[in-house]
């Protein structure tokens, strides 16, 4: 079946450095990429997806490249913020070639970001 | 839209209690799921439907949890009877078909039970 693996945290880096989450999939015909951010106490909320390979998401910064060479879709940053501690997801959701509708995410990693 | 509503934020019970957790999905979507999120779990998928219909219950843990869809805009997850290791928090979640994909999964806010 569908499964997603990111890298395990926490990530601890300063402010302004640059951040690279690992995240990559084995899936049947052609997901949906997502990136999901959760800020403490609150719920998933999506932060950048893309649909279709080569595609780039990008949102508030982040960026991620939709690679179906590598099955991958890593996460990057240029410049952290404090702000941007929060625990990120990667997921999937198939397409209708065969893939399943349902949600399959990653366990999450935790990024810290010190001043 | 104001999104996934999801009540009540907080419950703490005592062991043995039935606990009732609520959810409305965001109008005009079709597929409703229920998360359990725990440190050592992670997210795990509990059930989900798709038109009110309940389609795959394999992540409920026991015959205690239970979940219905009676109509389009409510579903609720009982869990009777509650067990300290029932606690977590659970998410709601919808999400809506179109074009042979599926949107985004839009997350509620979650309930945060605490079964003493």
């Amino acid at each position: 079946g569908d499964s997603v693996t990111q890298m395990e945290g926490p990530v601890t880096l300063s402010e302004e450095a640059f951040l690279t989450i690992n995240c990559t999939y084995t899936a049947t015909g052609y997901p949906s990429l997502f990136w999901y951010v959760q800020y403490p106490g609150e719920g998933l909320q999506l932060l950048l997806k893309a649909t279709k390979a080569d595609d780039k998401g990008s949102n508030k910064g982040f960026e991620a490249t939709y690679r179906k060479e590598t099955t991958s879709f890593h996460l990057e940053k240029g410049s952290v913020q404090v702000s941007d501690s929060a625990v990120y997801f990667c997921a999937l959701s198939g397409d209708r070639s065969g893939g399943s509708y349902i949600p399959t995410f990653g366990r999450g990693t935790s990024l810290i970001v010190h001043p | 839209d104001a999104g996934v509503i999801q009540s009540p934020r907080h419950e703490v019970t005592e062991m043995g209690q039935e606990v009732t957790l609520r959810c409305k999905p965001i109008s005009g979507h079709d597929y409703l799921f229920w998360y359990r999120q725990t440190m050592m779990r992670g997210l795990e998928l509990l059930i989900y439907f798709n038109n009110n219909v309940p389609i795959d219950d394999s992540g409920m843990p026991e015959d205690r949890f239970s979940a219905k869809m009676p109509n389009a805009s409510f579903s609720t997850l009982k869990i009777q009877p509650s067990e300290p290791r029932d606690s977590a928090v659970y998410f709601c979640a919808s999400s809506i078909t179109g074009g042979g994909r599926n949107t985004e999964a839009f997350f509620g806010q979650g309930t945060r039970l605490t079964v003493v």
